[in-house]
């Protein structure tokens, strides 16, 4: 019973290096996102997709990429990290996208807590 | 726009006693649901309950009671007897029909034995 898959659970990059956060569900859900969490400033969305091939900005997408290839995984990717990325990260899904099915509750991974020095 | 505001940064309380953590939302929305969701120490994030806009209805679900008022936009949840492994942030959260979801910056529980 998988849910909904993260690694690596911890990071630590230089400033400037890329990586890719991983991320991937067994549950055939069709909306997949990404919310960073900071001290103070909750949960916050990065990016989203509500169904494979389809992804789209969310409150914070500078500095970050990300594709939806198959409906399991969701990748991540740092393009060139920068101390203000340093946070955890939370990769979700849900059945369907909140705009349309707003009834679904979302199921989170555990977090990969990012670090850039 | 929507918002959710969840005024208790951090409460402190002794095991056994009840706690209410105090959810506030804006929508223009008629159509919507809110949640909470608790985030233990370890990490992760787990759903707890969800309500829609049409069902004022209290729930109880052995320790925890969550209060839906529409008149005051308020959805708050309430541990009786407090237990120290309640000790946790929780997210109220707001998914009005067509528009993003939007979680609340999260209240910091903290129970002492």
């Amino acid at each position: 019973n998988a849910g909904v898959t993260q690694t690596p659970k911890f990071q630590v990059l230089k400033t400037g290096q890329s990586m890719t956060l991983q991320c991937a569900q067994d549950m055939n859900h069709e909306y997949m996102s990404w919310y960073r969490q900071d001290p103070g400033m909750g949960l916050r969305l990065i990016h989203y997709s509500v169904g494979a091939g389809i992804t789209d900005q969310g409150e914070v997408p500078n500095g970050y990429n990300v594709s939806r290839s198959t409906t399991e995984d969701f990748p991540l990717r740092l393009l060139s990290a920068a101390p203000s990325q340093t946070s955890v990260y939370f990769c979700a899904s849900s059945a369907g996208a909140p705009q349309d099915r707003p009834f679904s509750p979302l199921h989170f991974g555990n977090g990969t807590r990012l670090t850039v020095t | 726009a929507q918002k959710v505001t969840q005024a208790q940064t951090e409460i402190s309380v002794v095991e056994k006693e009840d706690v209410t953590l105090d959810c506030v939302y804006e929508t223009r929305d008629t159509t919507y649901y809110l949640f909470w969701y608790k985030q233990p120490p370890s990490g992760e994030l787990v759903f707890l309950i969800r309500r829609n806009s049409f069902d004022e209805q209290n729930e109880i679900s052995g320790r925890y009671s969550w209060n839906f008022q529409k008149s005051t936009s308020s959805f708050n949840f309430t541990i009786t007897a407090s237990q120290v492994v309640d000790s946790a942030v929780y997210f109220c959260a707001l998914s009005p029909l067509y528009s993003t979801l939007t979680f609340g910056k999260g209240t910091m529980l903290l129970v002492s034995p």
